[in-house]
């Protein structure tokens, strides 16, 4: 099966761009999207087909995709931004999407 | 407003069976494909299995194939999972999620219930 490689954890300071990357063979002739997922809720689109934001989402959240990884970027970093994020592709190896392992954003 | 409420959740011993239930509202249900999603304690995200608008596509992950099996009332605005032969493994909160409208695929979700937990053990 497809398997999407994400570094467990990543930090930044306030006010800067993080940088948050989906590893995948050939990834970018797939189309990634991104969830963030805060403690104790349900996980929310952020970024979908590389690099659309859903309605409500802040301009700071950008997607690109090529090659072997796929990135979210985060500018401009708050607080409220402390998650953890995953990426999600369709295998179609096996039929059905793949969620990356996830990516703890500390915001220091 | 959307919303996908989750219930049926419990403790269940290894080898039972439990069904799983999501009343959605605020959207057309039969205009959508539905997925379940499950997240063990402490870990990441795990796609359990998807259905189609009319219940004509099914998946499922090998990790539930021949245990699980989701099905959708679309006169109740219902989904459903049922699941069998339950394992310590499958211990989970398991979410809800409505697919994007328009997708060619049963991804991705653009709206999630707040899950139900599912814990089995002995």
């Amino acid at each position: 099966s497809y398997v999407l490689t994400q570094p467990p954890s990543v930090s930044v300071a306030p006010g800067q761009t993080a940088t948050i990357t989906c590893g995948g063979n050939n990834i970018g002739s797939k189309t990634v999207h991104w969830y963030q997922q805060k403690p104790g809720q349900a996980p929310v689109l952020v970024v979908y087909d590389d690099s659309d934001r859903p309605s409500g989402i802040p301009e700071r959240f950008s997607g690109s995709n090529s090659g072997n990884t796929a990135t979210l970027t985060i500018s401009r970093v708050e607080a409220g931004d402390e998650a953890d994020y995953y990426c999600q592709v369709w295998d179609s190896g096996s039929d059905h999407p793949v969620f990356g392992g996830g990516t703890k954003l500390t915001v220091l | 407003e959307v919303q996908l409420v989750e219930s049926g959740g419990g403790l269940v011993k290894p080898g039972g069976s439990l069904r799983l239930s999501c009343a959605a509202s605020g959207f057309t249900f039969s205009s959508y494909s539905m997925n379940w999603v499950r997240q063990a304690p402490g870990k990441g995200l795990e796609w359990v299995s998807s259905i189609s608008s009319s219940s004509s596509y099914i998946y499922y992950a090998d990790s539930v194939k021949g245990r699980f099996t989701i099905s959708r009332d679309n006169a109740k605005n219902s989904l459903f999972l049922q699941l069998d032969s339950l394992r310590a493994e499958d211990t989970a909160v398991y979410y809800c999620a409505r697919v994007v409208v328009g997708a060619t695929l049963p991804y991705p979700a653009d709206y999630w219930g707040q899950g139900t937990l599912v814990t089995v053990s002995s």
